[in-house]
């Protein structure tokens, strides 16, 4: 099975501040990586999938890199909105597996 | 608009059953794996079972292999989750999810087993 490490798994950050969240995987998953954010109480809500590709509606501030074993979430600038705590997952192959999450909270 | 709703979820003794339902509309069903997530209370997601768009292929974690099934009914537009000999540690909300990046989340069902 694949494994994904995320770090931090916590982190205070301020409004404005750019934030980097990364995850890296046991073995190589090319670009099959999704990002999930998950604010309190809520469903979580897929921001972008195969590394880098962002879902229809969401900020242009939120970005993804990476490919093999390394992938990086980045907020260019974080909104109030965006504290939340975000997960990864890849879809390379079975089982699927996320990263075990990074809060965001306000510092 | 995509939706998936969830149903069956509820509090079964250890060892019991349930039956899980996600009803889906605004896409093309039939063309889309389908898959089930769970997330334990105050815990992170995790993937439990897909299957293909034709039912003929399922793949599962190894926690739940054995005893949870998916299944699905194209012409009902319909995702099911079948869960025998459920554990205290299967209490969590479960989710029904679209595409294999899991695109599409419902709004969760909660199963307490206890």
């Amino acid at each position: 099975d694949i494994q994904m490490t995320q770090s931090p798994s916590a982190m205070s950050a301020s409004v404005g501040d750019r934030v980097t969240i990364t995850c890296r995987a046991s073995q190589g998953i090319s670009n099959y990586l999704a990002w999930f954010q998950q604010k309190p109480g809520k469903v979580p809500k897929r921001l972008m999938s195969v590394s880098s590709i962002l879902d229809g509606g969401v900020p242009s501030r939120f970005s993804g890199s990476g490919s093999g074993t390394e992938f990086t979430l980045t907020i260019s600038s974080l909104q109030p909105e965006d504290f939340a705590t975000y997960y990864c997952l890849q879809h390379s192959s079975y089982p699927l597996t996320f990263g075990g999450g990074t809060k965001v909270e306000i510092k | 608009e995509v939706q998936l709703v969830e149903s069956g979820g509820g509090l079964v003794q250890p060892g019991g059953s349930l039956r899980l339902s996600c009803a889906a509309s605004g896409f093309t069903f039939s063309s889309l794996w389908m898959s089930w997530v769970r997330q334990a209370p105050g815990r992170g997601l995790e993937w439990l079972a897909t299957i293909r768009q034709d039912g003929g292929e399922t793949h599962y974690v190894d926690s739940v292999k054995g005893r949870f099934t998916i299944s699905r009914d194209n012409a009902k537009n319909s995702l099911y989750l079948q869960m025998n000999s459920l554990r205290a540690e299967d209490t969590a909300v479960y989710y029904c999810n679209s595409g294999r990046s899991l695109g599409y989340w419902g709004q969760g069902t909660l199963v307490t087993v206890s």
